[in-house]
């Protein structure tokens, strides 16, 4: 059975423009979360997804925003980008709803602003 | 604690002694509570998770501790090898807010 994953592997834009990064969950699962970790630091909730609908999102600005699609892929659109929003971008999936359960990490997508 | 956004400590030990890395919350309310393994390039793995009514779980090597009392969680690695050098990360859930929050982590160092 396949894993999360995410594409692109890496991604470098330069300031001011937009970026747009893709996950694809484990086949059945219908929750997707993105979470951004930057380097050396810990993660950080983004946004929740699940049956197509935004449940939840962290302490980020509205720059940060993103869809799932009825095939329960989804992906993170980051606007207006600045130099700190360099960081690894994971994506995770859960087979339960809600966030009462395991989630499988995708291997992430390294975005460079420059 | 649940924090997120601070630098890494970090935990040597030598292969084969007992690890034993911490976590702290602050919502009593938080009913779920996971550890992740981080090993350098690949997105975090699951360990093992604990239900708030619980106080103890075990698994292969691992075994997590659940102290409601003072908000406190704990992952024991038994006998550990070179292979479980790695950030460990605790993820705490309060169910009724839908929130999630990551620890800092902890970074295990492996000594041969």
């Amino acid at each position: 059975e396949a894993g999360v994953t995410q594409s692109p592997t890496h991604l470098i834009k330069t300031r001011g423009q937009q970026a747009t990064l893709r996950c694809s969950p484990i086949s059945g699962h219908t929750s997707v979360y993105w979470y951004q970790q930057a380097l050396g630091l810990g993660l950080q909730f983004l946004l929740w997804y699940d049956e197509g609908e935004e449940r939840n999102r962290g302490n980020f600005p509205p720059r940060f925003s993103g869809r799932q699609f009825p095939n329960y892929s989804s992906e993170l659109n980051v606007n207006a980008l600045e130099l700190e929003d360099s960081a690894l971008y994971l994506c995770a999936s859960s087979l339960l709803q809600g966030l009462m359960d395991e989630q499988y990490f995708g291997p992430g997508t390294r975005l460079t602003v420059t | 604690g649940e924090s997120v956004g601070l630098h890494l400590p970090t935990l040597s030990v030598q292969e084969g002694d007992n690890s034993i890395i911490n976590c702290a919350y602050s919502n009593s309310a938080s009913d779920y509570f996971i550890w992740y393994k981080q090993e350098s390039g690949k997105g975090p793995q699951f360990i093992i998770d604990i239900r708030s009514n619980m106080d103890k779980r075990q698994g292969q090597r691992v075994t997590v501790l659940l102290n409601k009392t003072v908000k406190h969680l704990s992952l024991q690695i038994a006998a550990t090898q070179p292979g479980d050098s790695a950030v460990y990360f605790c993820a705490v859930v309060t169910g009724t807010a839908s929130k999630l929050t990551f620890g800092t982590g902890t970074r295990l160092q492996v000594t041969l």
